[in-house]
């Protein structure tokens, strides 16, 4: 069975463009989030869906959108990239919310570098 | 500014001996969830802890949940070098925010 897949795996941007990571739950599973990692730190929480809908919002500016398909696949965008926004970008996946206690898996991430 | 707070920052052990990380809440938690990452890898979930003075293990690993549901901690016995890795763990509140700590990496000298 396929884990939570993520694309693309790398890539660098200059500041000002825009970027859109995808993602792919594990078959099933109906709740997406998305999470910022820097070096050194925890994953930061960014978004989290859950049937189609947000259920949970990080303290990140409106440059960073979101949006789940009928599929439950996910995007996160970005625009105005700034060189701060350089991180792994995770995505995580559950059959229902997070709080609910099911297991969280996350994919391999998207590496993000603005130059 | 961070919620849960993770020590030590850093732990270097040698093979075979033991090694405890704590998380800290100034809030009581509804629950809590450890994670590991391998170097280079991703968060892969270990566990989630809901019940106040909660105990759970995995093998070698031991789980306790505190009594006042403000800490908790994760204590490997004997470590191996496959242990390696940061460890976190993360709070989830109502609105399905997930909170992170800093982590505590660990490394483990054959």
């Amino acid at each position: 069975d396929a884990g939570v897949t993520q694309s693309p795996t790398h890539l660098i941007k200059t500041r000002g463009q825009h970027v859109t990571l995808r993602c792919s739950p594990i078959s099933g599973h109906k709740s997406v989030s998305w999470y910022q990692q820097v070096l050194g730190q925890g994953p930061q929480f960014i978004f989290q869906y859950y049937e189609k809908e947000e259920r949970g919002r990080g303290n990140f500016p409106d440059r960073f959108s979101a949006r789940q398909f009928p599929n439950y696949s996910s995007e996160l965008n970005v625009n105005a990239l700034l060189l701060g926004d350089s991180a792994l970008y995770l995505c995580a996946s559950s059959w229902a919310t997070p709080l609910s206690g099911n297991t969280i898996y996350f994919g391999e991430g998207s590496w993000l570098t603005v130059v | 500014g961070q919620q849960v707070m993770q020590i030590p920052q850093y732990q270097h052990v040698q093979e075979g001996e033991d090694f405890t990380t704590y998380c800290n809440s100034s809030t009581t938690l509804s629950n809590i969830q450890w994670y590991k990452q391998r170097p280079g890898g991703h968060p892969v979930f270990l566990i989630q802890l809901v019940k106040s003075g909660e105990v759970k293990k995995q093998k070698r690993l031991t789980f306790q949940f505190g009594e006042a549901k403000k800490n908790s901690s994760l204590h490997i016995t004997a470590t191996q070098t496959t242990d390696v890795g940061t460890y976190f763990c993360a709070k989830n509140t109502n609105a399905g925010k997930s909170t992170f700590g800093d982590g505590t990496t660990l490394t483990v000298k054959p």
